[in-house]
C-alpha cells in the first residue's frame, strides 16, 4: 500500500530558528512529491520535486528531494510567527490521478 | 477568477439527514477531488473525478456520493448523516497534466453531525 510519512508531527521553535521537516514515502512508482503549507483554511502549494533533484527555493523555504532515502526534506530558515501551520506533504505516482497525502507536521514558532 | 469555491462554509446535521456540499472551479481544469480531513489524519481522498462524467472512489468512499455533471462543478452527497462524518470537508482541482501537477483547494466546509 502507498504510504507517506511526515516527521516530526508537531515542532515548537522561537523565531529566527532553523527547522528541518522530513516526508518519507513507499510508493509502487514515484512521479512527483508536493509540499504544502496550511494555516487556518485551505492547503497552499508551496514546492513540486521530482526525480530530476532539482532543489527548489522561495525566500527562506527551500526543499529537495533525496531519490536514494525515498524521502524529501522543507528547510525554513530565520523562522516568523507567520511560518506556523501545518505542513502537508503529498506523493503522486504515474498513471493515476491520486494525491497520497502524510498527515503533516505542525509548526509552532513562538515570538 | 475566484479559484475553487465551496458552499456551504459550515453546517449542522442531525444523524440520518441528507445534505449536497458544492464545489465550483473556474480554471478549466479537468481533476476534480473531495478530501477529508480529521484531527492526526491529513488529508484523505473520498471521491474524484477526471473529467466531465466521470467519477471514482477514493481511499474513503463509504457514505459519500458524488457527481460531475459539468466541468466545473463536482457535488458531494450525504445520503444519511452519521456522527463519524463529522469533519472538515476540502475540493480540489488540478489541470492533471505532468508539467502542472499543484491541487488548488477550495476553503473548506466544516461539517458536524449531532
Amino acid at each position: 500500500e502507498d504510504k507517506v510519512v511526515q516527521s516530526p508531527l508537531s515542532l515548537v521553535v522561537h523565531e529566527g530558528d532553523t527547522v528541518t521537516l522530513n516526508c518519507s514515502y513507499e510508493v509502487t512508482n514515484f512521479r512527483s512529491l508536493l509540499w504544502y503549507k496550511q494555516e487556518k483554511k485551505a492547503p497552499t502549494f508551496l514546492f513540486m520535486l521530482t526525480s530530476s533533484g532539482i532543489e527548489k527555493k522561495s525566500g527562506r523555504l527551500s526543499s529537495i528531494l533525496d531519490k536514494k532515502e525515498l524521502s524529501s526534506i522543507l528547510n525554513i530558515t530565520a523562522t516568523q510567527t507567520g511560518d506556523s501551520a501545518i505542513y502537508l506533504c503529498a506523493v503522486t505516482t504515474p498513471g493515476t490521478y491520486k494525491y497520497i497525502f502524510g498527515t503533516g507536521t505542525r509548526l509552532k514558532v513562538l515570538a | 477568477n475566484a479559484g475553487v469555491t465551496q458552499t456551504p462554509k459550515f453546517r449542522v446535521l442531525k444523524t440520518g439527514q441528507s445534505m449536497t456540499l458544492l464545489c465550483a472551479q473556474d480554471m478549466n481544469h479537468e481533476y476534480m477531488y473531495w478530501y477529508r480531513q480529521d484531527p492526526g489524519m491529513g488529508l484523505r481522498l473520498i471521491h474524484y473525478s477526471v473529467g466531465e462524467g466521470t467519477t471514482a472512489k477514493g481511499e474513503v468512499p463509504d457514505g459519500y456520493n458524488v457527481s460531475r455533471l459539468k466541468k466545473q462543478n463536482f457535488l458531494l452527497g450525504l445520503e444519511s448523516a452519521a456522527p463519524s462524518q463529522t469533519s472538515v470537508y476540502f475540493c480540489a482541482s488540478s489541470y492533471g497534466n505532468r508539467d502542472s501537477e499543484t491541487q488548488y483547494f477550495g476553503p473548506g466546509t466544516r461539517l458536524l453531525v449531532l
